[in-house]
């Protein structure tokens, strides 16, 4: 079982909707990830956390809004997505955002559909 | 640019049998590679961490080298199971402080019995 929780595992949502995805670890973890995955393809990085500050934007759309209330949680609320943004959306976290600080452990992801 | 490729795109094989995948990187400051498994769905699960001293490391029936010199990597699978069936993700860690990695486009290995 992954140590990295995220919610919800399935969000359905119109384009007008406001909705949140949220994502947990307490592995004592410093820096925090959303990742979108498209079918067939690989991760692409949306945001980094070090130490609850941003330190990466990928130059996403506003409509995605990141937020980290304190070092365990990381919480992506969505507002006004296209069609397009539907995808799966992976929570990550290691020890920090170092190189030589380890591995990404992965949560199960939040499959996110919208209409 | 910084580029992870992986070889084959697809593979199938008989359940029984033992595969290898291929991963080559450009990626520089090289930290570390990690192999990922990851099934339909579902998050990415790690099977291995290597670092730039690592030549081989096991994890079960899962066998990855390193070569820092010609930058390529493999995962060997041995006496592969109908649940091996996945996709197998190179990552490739850069050795700064910006936190990212870079992916290969997976390997989609399918067993059959």
């Amino acid at each position: 079982d992954t140590e990295v929780t995220q919610t919800p595992k399935h969000l359905v949502m119109g384009m007008t909707n406001k909705k949140s995805l949220k994502c947990e670890q307490h592995m004592g973890h410093r820096a925090m990830y959303w990742y979108k995955q498209k079918a067939k393809k690989p991760p692409e990085l949306m945001f980094v956390y070090s130490y609850e500050k941003l330190s990466i934007n990928e130059s996403v759309p506003s409509r995605f809004s990141p937020e980290c209330p304190n070092s365990s949680l990381l919480n992506l609320h969505l507002h006004a997505l296209q069609p397009e943004d539907s995808a799966l959306y992976l929570c990550a976290s290691s020890q920090d955002v170092r190189g030589g600080a380890g591995e990404l452990f992965f949560g199960e992801g939040s499959r996110l559909t919208v209409l | 640019k910084n580029q992870v490729e992986q070889s084959p795109q697809s593979l199938i094989i008989l359940e029984g049998k033992n595969c290898t995948l291929q991963c080559n990187y450009t990626v520089s400051p090289f930290s570390n590679l990690r192999w990922y498994k990851q099934d339909t769905g579902r998050g990415p699960v790690s099977l291995t961490i290597m670092t730039f001293s690592e030549n081989t490391k096991s994890n079960g029936r899962y066998t990855a080298t390193l070569d820092a010199d010609t930058k390529q990597s493999s995962l060997h699978i041995t006496a592969s199971q109908l649940s091996d069936s996945a996709s197998y993700i190179c990552v490739v860690r850069v050795n700064t402080n910006a936190g990212k990695s870079t992916f290969g486009d997976g390997t989609t290995l399918t067993v059959k019995p």
